[in-house]
């Protein structure tokens, strides 16, 4: 079946450092959707991806698909305190909605 | 204000006594699902319905029921909890049944087996 990894499983960075997470897929995707998570909270919607190749910005977030849509990465840019979370990747294959095991993010300040 | 809604929000039951999570979205949503979430495992989805009483199985069903009788409400049922049934349990909803569309998820329900 589907399968989305998703590495790190755990990262721990200083306030100010740069910080990216990567979500890989055994099939091809047709769409990815990313997910943060605050601690003791519930999964939140970030973005989605639909086209190859596609790049996206929030502020601080930038997020990507790769060009043979079974990857995806998040990256942001000089973490704050309230980056702290764990984020998650989500991809759409053949069936549901599959997610990723989720990258836990700790912010030093 | 749009949102899911579960309960109860935590549970600590006894193995065999039979329970149930409630869950209600107020967005008119035609796509529900339950998800549980362990530690390294990430959200792992358990059973889905595509509108009134139509449901179908995720990827970790055993143990679970749900049903969907109105368009708001998906509660799961667990007929005979066991301790590998700890978890922390997530109910969402979208706007349709297609996965490319934005999960709303409820606050969660902390359910512990003894």
């Amino acid at each position: 079946g589907q399968q989305v990894m998703q590495i790190p499983q755990y990262q721990h960075v200083q306030e100010g450092e740069d910080f990216t997470t990567y979500c890989n897929s055994s099939t091809t995707l047709s769409n990815i959707q990313w997910y943060k998570q605050r601690p003791g909270g519930h999964p939140v919607f970030l973005i989605q991806l639909v086209k190859s190749g596609e790049v996206k910005k929030q502020k601080r977030l930038t997020f990507q698909f790769g060009e043979a849509k079974k990857n995806s990465s998040l990256h942001i840019t000089a973490t704050q305190t309230t980056d702290v979370g764990t984020y998650f990747c989500a991809g759409t294959g053949r069936r549901a909605l599959t997610f990723g095991s989720g990258t836990r993010l700790q912010v030093q300040p | 204000e749009a949102q899911v809604t579960q309960n109860p929000r935590y549970l600590i039951t006894v193995t065999g006594k039979k329970l149930t999570v409630t869950c209600s979205q107020n967005m008119n949503h035609e796509y529900m699902s339950w998800y549980r979430q362990d530690p390294g495992l990430g959200l792992r989805q358990i059973y889905y319905s595509m509108n009134v009483e139509v449901t179908d199985k995720g990827d970790v069903p055993e143990g679970y029921k749900v049903s969907r009788k109105e368009k708001r409400n998906f509660p799961l049922i667990l007929e005979s909890p066991s301790p590998n049934q700890t978890s922390l349990y997530f109910c969402a909803s979208s706007l349709g049944h297609r996965s490319s569309y934005e999960q709303y998820f409820g606050p969660g329900t902390r359910l512990t087996v003894t």
